[in-house]
């Protein structure tokens, strides 16, 4: 089935480490995007890309780092130098086409905790 | 800068009763996304709205879209228990460079009640 799929669903990271978390698309959707949700907020950007090899900083990249080596796969890592990361994360794609079928479509998130 | 906003951020609503969520943002769209939200779950996507005067509906929902206004609406008819989630509002935007970026309004925490 087409999809996206983020892991892990659960994430535990000690201070000072450094987290990867996974999300790719079997879409063939362009655009890739990666949201942080705190509880009780919305949704705050972190990094998009549109393209292979290329990757744009959203509202909140600090401390965060990405990388897109391949059109689905787009994983982001939490670096140590984020001070307060535990939070609901979120990957999405979509296409950048104007017609035909244009969703933006979420994983199932990564609930990172600092322990 | 590019904006999103909703409101009311929370609304609480008798079973029965009608009301809207309202969505303005700051610059020109081709694309206006309605998600709903369950408490610890992803986002579900309910209505994409791609043109000027756009109208969509599923069941006791339906949005519409003013790209004139930069206002969308999302319409509750006849409002259940079942439709309590938080709703949010997101706009496919260009930057300063030229790439599409999705901006998300903060959401609207509906509550229905008996």
């Amino acid at each position: 089935d087409g999809g996206i799929t983020q892991s892990p669903k659960y994430l535990f990271r000690k201070e000072g480490q450094n987290v990867t978390l996974s999300c790719e698309q079997n879409l063939n959707h362009d655009a890739m995007y990666w949201y942080r949700q705190d509880p009780g907020q919305g949704l705050r950007l972190i990094y998009y890309s549109q393209i292979v090899n290329d990757f744009q900083k959203g509202d909140i990249a600090e401390g965060y780092s990405v990388s897109r080596e391949k059109k689905e796969s787009f994983p982001l890592t939490v670096t140590s130098a984020q001070k307060n990361p535990t939070a609901f994360y979120l990957c999405a794609s979509s296409t950048l086409e104007l017609f035909g079928n244009t969703e933006a479509f979420f994983g199932q998130g990564t609930r990172l905790t600092v322990v | 800068e590019l904006k999103v906003e909703q409101n009311p951020l929370f609304l609480s609503m008798q079973e029965g009763k009608n009301y809207t969520i309202y969505c303005n943002y700051s610059t020109t769209s081709d694309r206006l996304y309605w998600y709903r939200q369950d408490p610890g779950k992803s986002l579900e996507s309910l209505f994409v709205l791609l043109s000027n005067g756009a109208v969509k509906q599923e069941g006791r929902l339906m949005a519409s879209l003013d790209t004139k206004a930069r206002l969308s609406t999302l319409h509750i008819t006849a409002a259940v228990h079942d439709l309590s989630a938080t709703y949010f509002c997101a706009v496919d935007m260009s930057d300063d460079g030229g790439y599409n970026k999705l901006i998300f309004g903060a959401g609207t925490r509906l509550a229905v009640h008996p």
